[in-house]
């Protein structure tokens, strides 16, 4: 099974830099997902790892060690509508299943 | 593409109903999952099929809960008899295993609200 672990809530400033961690255990490891998801709304793919490393995409990062069972995201120059919920959510190998963390929430203040 | 379409939006009902929601994915995705979303338990993944068979559903809660995919297109979720704790939002995802990337992202549906009275 799989234990996914992420802080509950985090605060922010308008224009800074955020790192939201993510532990995970599982049986077999077959990829990390991070998904945005704001109030009243579905969550939305954000990255993917599955090699231990960093993948940038824009203003946001996504790195992994799998030997740590670890993740982070890293949102750069925070906006207000980065607001919101973000999901850290494992598959497990040889199945195409995710399970999710249970999201931490982002305030952005100006 | 429209994306993930899921309906109802919203769905009220009493205690004891039967409710079924429905999920159409995007077209070309071979596996459609269904989701339960509450603030106390997160999103949990209930079931998910691979080309139509159902392939995990040991999330699903109990047998009041039953899901089908008759056809690629189509999906449903029932729940028969319904009860106040099954009150939350049911996303549909679907998701095309992209070899070549290793990756299968998921796209989610808008999700249905439902509230059992």
């Amino acid at each position: 099974g799989q234990n996914i672990d992420q802080p509950t809530e985090m605060t922010a400033t308008e224009g800074a830099i955020v790192q939201i961690n993510c532990t995970y255990q599982t049986s077999g490891f077959n990829g990390l997902f991070w998904y945005q998801q704001h109030a009243g709304e579905a969550p939305t793919f954000l990255s993917y790892n599955v090699l231990d490393g960093l993948e940038e995409k824009g203003r946001f990062s996504s790195f992994l060690s799998r030997s740590k069972g670890y993740s982070y995201l890293l949102l750069k120059e925070l906006q207000m509508k980065d607001s919101a919920s973000y999901l850290c959510a494992v598959r497990e190998y040889n199945n195409n299943d995710m399970r999710f963390g249970a999201g931490t929430r982002l305030t952005v203040k100006p | 593409d429209a994306g993930v379409i899921q309906s109802p939006r919203h769905e009220v009902t009493e205690m004891g109903q039967e409710v079924t929601l429905r999920c159409k994915p995007i077209s070309g995705h071979d596996y459609l999952f269904w989701y339960r979303q509450t603030m106390m338990r997160g999103l949990e993944l209930l079931i998910y099929f691979n080309n139509n068979v159902p392939i995990d559903d040991s999330g699903m809660p109990e047998d009041r809960f039953s899901a089908k995919m008759p056809n690629a297109s189509f999906s449903t979720l029932k729940i028969q008899p319904s009860e106040p704790r099954d009150s939350a939002v049911y996303f549909c995802a679907s998701s095309l295993l992209e070899a070549s990337r290793g990756t299968d992202t998921q796209y989610f549906g808008p999700g249905t609200r439902l509230t059992v009275l």
